[in-house]
């Protein structure tokens, strides 16, 4: 029963637009949400999280939104870049444990 | 430069043998956490240990058994009983909610 679902398997964006990338969840249990960045052969590296008691975060080019009554949260990269090119993951955490989407694979054209 | 190291990066296993996989940080953190990686699907949680001499089943841990005797080194047994055990095995730790992931290993079965 997967508790996190990321629907779009892919994603494709000019380089310089805006990449949106979204996220469901389930268990209202989940108090904290982050999203990683992972290219292949490697392992996933952290992008930006935010709580549960928050409904926005912003670090740099990349925000998350969460929208606790819709259970449903998004990634925003802008602008993209041809580097931004990888599987981003989103990951829920209840007890320090992360249940993960399946990944959106987002590639940048140039 | 702090980090954690999963050794090998590539290994390959015949039916019937069990494996293990090395993971190791020296990042003083408490939690440690294996996870596999198939085509298609996130990450999913094998077994975790939150403190030495203590570690816990997660989703999938069936044919699969780990060790917790140093807080620095939380090793992953393939063992025979695993029916599908070709995939990418992640290892990670945490203080706290965000998980420090390592390079990861390719398992395959020959």
């Amino acid at each position: 029963d997967q508790q996190v679902k990321q629907n779009s398997p892919s994603l494709s964006v000019q380089e310089g637009r805006i990449s949106i990338l979204n996220c469901d969840y389930t268990n209202s249990m989940f108090d904290y949400f982050l999203w990683y960045k992972k290219y292949p052969a490697e392992g996933p590296t952290f992008l930006i999280s935010i709580s549960s008691i928050k409904d926005k975060n912003e670090d740099g080019r990349f925000t998350v939104f969460l929208n606790k009554s819709a259970k449903h949260l998004s990634l925003h990269i802008v602008p993209s870049q041809p580097g931004d090119s990888a599987v981003y993951f989103c990951a829920a955490s209840t007890d320090y444990k992360l249940s993960f989407g399946a990944g959106t694979t987002v590639t940048v054209r140039a | 430069d702090g980090g954690i190291t999963q050794s090998p990066k590539y290994l390959f296993r015949k039916e019937g043998q069990n494996v293990t996989l090395s993971c190791e940080q020296n990042l003083n953190h408490d939690a440690m956490y294996w996870y596999r990686q198939d085509p298609g699907q996130g990450l999913r949680l094998i077994y975790y240990s939150q403190i030495v001499n203590d570690f816990q089943k997660g989703d999938i841990a069936e044919g699969y058994s780990v060790s917790r005797e140093k807080k620095e080194s939380f090793p992953l047994t393939v063992t025979s009983a695993q029916k599908n055990p070709t995939a990418f095995y992640l290892c990670a730790s945490s203080q706290g909610t965000v998980h420090t992931f390592g390079s990861g290993t390719r398992l395959t079965v020959v």
